[in-house]
């Protein structure tokens, strides 16, 4: 049964850096064709990709926020880190990550998010 | 083009046929995927690959795609189908991901 859960502030402030931990279960991140990805949502609009490490450690950004993000993996403890960099109250949003198939190119598992606010 | 294009809000009769659409130059090359999403909950899978439906997803969600436009059909919707849905797929470049700015299906 693969789980994955996202813990990290529910509030920062503005120019602060995110730090989000993603910890799963279920499934190697060693494994050939498996990733994990991180996905937002503001309040009320759309999923948006932001990136996503494979098993190589090869490691893909989202072209616009490229330059603030940062995502790392410890096979060992089984968790992937996303940290966000120059927080924005525009990067207020629910923060989700995901078990992502290469080959489908598809998050087949998601954890339940996590709420953040970006307010001084 | 990373661009993935939804209409944003479809309606649909109890029991009737719905298909919700999805287009973007990168799905002439690539499948799109499909997740449901219900009000406070995360993102569920529905259709990934030409018409694939993971495990536990009832066989009234198809997916099909032709040309720079792929749809999902719910054939016989029902209450609990009442959701937003989203599309992804790999952008043209294949090195990036992308979403769509998803639906919100109402049934009637």
């Amino acid at each position: 049964q693969i789980t994955l859960k996202e813990s990290g502030p529910t509030l920062a402030k503005p120019t602060q850096t995110l730090t989000l931990t993603c910890t799963f279960s279920g499934f190697s991140l060693s494994t050939s064709g498996v990733g994990v990805g991180w996905i937002r949502q503001p309040p009320g609009k759309a999923l948006e990709w932001l990136a996503l490490i494979y098993w190589d450690d090869d490691k893909r950004y989202s072209s616009s926020l490229k330059s603030r993000l940062t995502i790392t993996k410890d096979t060992s403890k089984n968790q992937v880190v996303l940290t966000v960099t120059n927080m924005d109250p525009v990067d207020t949003a629910t923060y989700y990550c995901a078990h992502f198939q290469a080959v489908a190119a598809t998050f087949d598992y998601w954890g339940q998010g996590t709420l953040v606010t970006v307010s001084s | 083009s990373s661009e993935l294009t939804q209409d944003p809000a479809v309606s649909v009769a109890l029991g009737q046929t719905v298909r919700i659409t999805c287009q973007g130059d990168s799905l002439r090359n690539y499948y799109a995927t499909w997740y449901q999403q219900k009000p406070g909950q995360a993102p569920v899978l529905v259709i990934y690959g030409k018409n694939n439906r993971p495990s536990g997803i009832p066989d009234r969600f198809s997916g099909s795609s032709s040309g720079n436009t792929a749809s999902l059909t719910i054939t016989g919707a029902q209450a609990e189908d009442e959701a937003d849905y989203h599309c992804s797929s790999r952008d043209s470049s294949g090195y990036h991901l992308v979403f769509g700015g998803g639906t919100k299906l109402t049934v009637l």
